[in-house]
């Protein structure tokens, strides 16, 4: 594809369920970062893998955020038991290589409501 | 605490004019910093960059400068068009720290007709 795409683009959650949001990047992109982005403020650093291996979680809010990279392309983030402050925008981004210096390329985000 | 500030969260400029959004950090570790765009439903997209070791760069309109000294860079844009207007992320990296991206607040620049 010729961009970052994510799905779905809009996810209703009703307290305690678990949801899945899939991120398909740019096609060779070695690097992929998740980001939430809550109402009215920027996107926040979640996690970064380099190919299949998760490199960074330190963002990850808690331990019931989870993500995975298995082979290297599609990233799935992971949220269980969603509590209301869960919600939020969740972006994915990819880039060519490693290094901070390289241009991050944006998927659409996926909006979270967990009601 | 935020390590990257936008302070101004709207602008409104007359088209044709120049459009100056501003942006603060704290964390001297950074060394280089992006501008980001963003339309209402889509994801943010990269405008321009900037090393440390360089104090301007520009490409078109859109121009960057970077202060160390004051921990501070601005994005010009001129002439501004009313497809300029969106949110504008500034962001920041370090290079010995790790991949990630350190987001502003955004501000949010409207280009009247």
């Amino acid at each position: 594809g010729a961009g970052v795409s994510q799905s779905p683009r809009y996810k209703v959650a009703k307290r305690g369920q678990d949801v899945a949001l899939r991120c398909d990047p740019i096609s060779g992109h070695v690097s992929l970062f998740w980001y939430q982005q809550a109402l009215g403020q920027g996107p926040e650093f979640l996690t970064y893998f380099q190919n299949e291996a998760q490199l960074d979680k330190s963002g990850l809010p808690s331990d019931r955020f989870f993500a995975e990279r298995p082979e290297g392309s599609v990233s799935t983030l992971k949220i269980q038991r969603t509590q209301q402050e869960d919600s939020a925008v969740y972006l994915c981004a990819s880039s060519l290589t490693s290094g901070a210096t390289y241009e991050q390329y944006f998927g659409p985000g996926t909006r979270l409501t967990v009601t | 605490d935020q390590q990257v500030k936008q302070n101004s969260p709207s602008l409104s400029v007359q088209e044709g004019r120049i459009s100056i959004l501003n942006c603060d950090y704290t964390n001297s570790m950074f060394d280089y910093f992006l501008w980001y765009k963003k339309y209402p439903a889509e994801g943010p997209t990269f405008l321009i960059s900037i090393s440390s070791i360089k104090d301007k760069n520009e490409d078109g309109r859109f121009t960057v400068f970077l202060n160390k000294s004051a921990k501070h860079l601005s994005l010009h844009i001129v002439p501004s068009q009313p497809g300029d207007s969106a949110v504008y992320f500034c962001a920041a990296s370090a290079l010995n720290a790790g991949n990630m991206l350190t987001f502003g607040g955004g501000t949010r620049l409207m280009v009247k007709p």
